[in-house]
C-alpha cells in the first residue's frame, strides 16, 4: 500500500485561503469518500480538521473546507492564520479494513 | 471527553521486543477501533493496524504483518501494542487513536505519543 501524494509544503501570507492536495488511487481515495485531514503541530498528537472528504467536526473552524474529486481529495484553508501554520496529513480507507496516510504538508504562513 | 494515556519512552536494542500501552477513559464505548500510528523523526504519519476493542479482531499493514501484535484488556480499558524484531528504522513515535464509533473512519481522539529508539 503506497502513501498518498501530498505536497511537501504550501505557503500563504495571512488571510489568504491556500489549497492542499491529496492524490491515491481507485483503490482508496477514488473509490471512498473516506478521506480525513489531520493537523499536526510541533510536538503534539494529530488532530482531526476534515472527515468524510467534506465534513467538519464540531469545534472546527469553519475556515477549513474539504472537497474531493476522482482520486484527488483536497483541504483548503481560507483567511489563513498565524496558528494554521502546522503539518497537514491526509487519510483515507483503502479497502479491506485497512487505512493510508499522505506524507504530509507543511503549511507556512508568511 | 475521551482520554488515551500511553506508557512512556522506551530504548531498545535491535531484534528485542517493545510494548506500549494505551490506556482509554472517560465517556467510552463498549466497542470500538483502536488503531495504532508512528512517525519516524522528521517523518509522516504511518498507519499500522487496529483492534475491536471489544471482540479482539485485528487488521495490519501488510509492511507489519507478522512483526505487531495488539491486544486488549477490557477490564483494564487498555489497548497494548507489542512489536517485536526490532530494527534501527522503527525508532519513532508511536500513537494510538480511536475511531470515531459508528464507521465513518476517522480518528476522534489520540494518545500523547509514545517514544520508542531502537540503538545498539
Amino acid at each position: 500500500q503506497s502513501a498518498l501524494t501530498q505536497p511537501a509544503s504550501v505557503s500563504g501570507s495571512p488571510g489568504q485561503s491556500i489549497t492542499i492536495s491529496c492524490t491515491g488511487t481507485s483503490s482508496d481515495v477514488g473509490n471512498y469518500d473516506l478521506v480525513s485531514w489531520y493537523q499536526q503541530h510541533p510536538g503534539k498528537a494529530p488532530k482531526i480538521v476534515i472527515y468524510e472528504a467534506t465534513r467538519r467536526p464540531s469545534g472546527v473552524s469553519n475556515r477549513f473546507s474539504g472537497s474531493k474529486s476522482g482520486n484527488t481529495a483536497s483541504l483548503t484553508i481560507s483567511g489563513l492564520q498565524a496558528e494554521d501554520e502546522a503539518d497537514y496529513y491526509c487519510c483515507s480507507y483503502a479497502g479491506s479494513a485497512t487505512r493510508v496516510f499522505g506524507g504530509g504538508t507543511k503549511v507556512t504562513v508568511l | 471527553q475521551v482520554q488515551l494515556v500511553q506508557s512512556g519512552a522506551e530504548v531498545k536494542k535491535p531484534g528485542a521486543s517493545v510494548k506500549v500501552s494505551c490506556k482509554a477513559s472517560g465517556n467510552t464505548f463498549a466497542t470500538y477501533a483502536m488503531h495504532w500510528v508512528r512517525q519516524a523523526p522528521g517523518q509522516g504519519l504511518e498507519w499500522m493496524g487496529w483492534i475491536n476493542v471489544g471482540n479482539g479482531n485485528t487488521k495490519f499493514s501488510q509492511k507489519f504483518q507478522g512483526r505487531v501484535t495488539l491486544r486488549s484488556d477490557t477490564s483494564a480499558s487498555t489497548v497494548y501494542m507489542d512489536l517485536s524484531r526490532l530494527k534501527s528504522e522503527d525508532t519513532a513515535v508511536y500513537y494510538c487513536a480511536r475511531e470515531r464509533p459508528g464507521g465513518s473512519n476517522w480518528f476522534d481522539f489520540w494518545g500523547q505519543g509514545t517514544l520508542v529508539i531502537v540503538s545498539s
